[in-house]
């Protein structure tokens, strides 16, 4: 099993660039990494998901160094519409019994 | 227009009754899951099926049964609810990839808040 770490809480001014690592030291060969985010009182919603190196979409940069025993979610210039807790997940095949391993989640406030 | 859909919104009910909590999912994936997040905001796997068949079981009380009467639904029944058994129930959904090593983004249903007194 890969368990994710990730700080509690961060908090941020609006227009920064808001940097969230996580740590999965027994990432597997087979695992991806995934970021979703959840407002209060909603579901958790995709945000980005990566296997090695860096992907960007039009939310947010994934970077993951070449070891991918972690992984650090970059969101570009953050509104107050970013506060929300952020969730790190390595999944793997399923075929087979893999479990999915959710991180504790990251806390974002923008202050304004 | 909903994809991942959950029924009812709120429970609240007495210890020691049986309640269901319904999702449906009209996105056509294989893989449907139901998540318990507690109070901390810890978001934990409860179940998953895949076309039907139970693929992942964490440690849960064998009170909880999932039950999938086809690939766009999967229920969750509980009996003998418990105080601890308050928390707010996630419904999510998948399609496996066809392409090697490539991983599903899971779809999650607005959630299903209970409480149990």
């Amino acid at each position: 099993l890969a368990k994710t770490t990730q700080p509690i809480s961060m908090d941020s001014y609006e227009g920064q660039e808001v940097n969230i690592t996580c740590s999965h030291n027994n990432i597997a060969t087979n695992d991806y990494i995934t970021w979703y985010q959840q407002f209060p009182s909603q579901g958790p919603r995709f945000i980005i998901q990566g296997y090695k190196t860096k992907v960007t979409n039009e939310v947010a940069s994934l970077f993951i160094p070449a070891d991918r025993k972690s992984s650090t979610l970059s969101l570009p210039r953050v509104s107050l519409s970013d506060t929300a807790v952020y969730y790190c997940l390595v999944v793997s095949s399923f075929f087979g019994n893999e479990k999915l391993t959710f991180g504790t989640g990251t806390r974002l406030t923008i202050i304004p | 227009d909903t994809a991942v859909s959950q029924t009812p919104k709120y429970l609240v009910t007495q210890m020691g009754n049986d309640k269901s909590i319904k999702c449906e999912q009209n996105l056509g994936h294989d893989t449907m899951y139901w998540y318990k997040q507690d109070s901390k905001k810890f978001l934990k796997i409860m179940f998953s099926y895949n076309n039907k068949e139970l693929i992942i079981n964490e440690t849960v009380p064998n009170r909880f049964s999932p039950k999938s009467p086809d690939k766009a639904h999967l229920n969750l029944h509980i009996n003998s609810l418990e105080l601890g058994d308050s928390a707010v129930y996630f419904c999510a959904s998948s399609q496996e990839g066809e392409a090697v090593n490539y991983q599903e983004t899971q779809y999650f249903g607005p959630g299903t808040r209970l409480l149990v007194l």
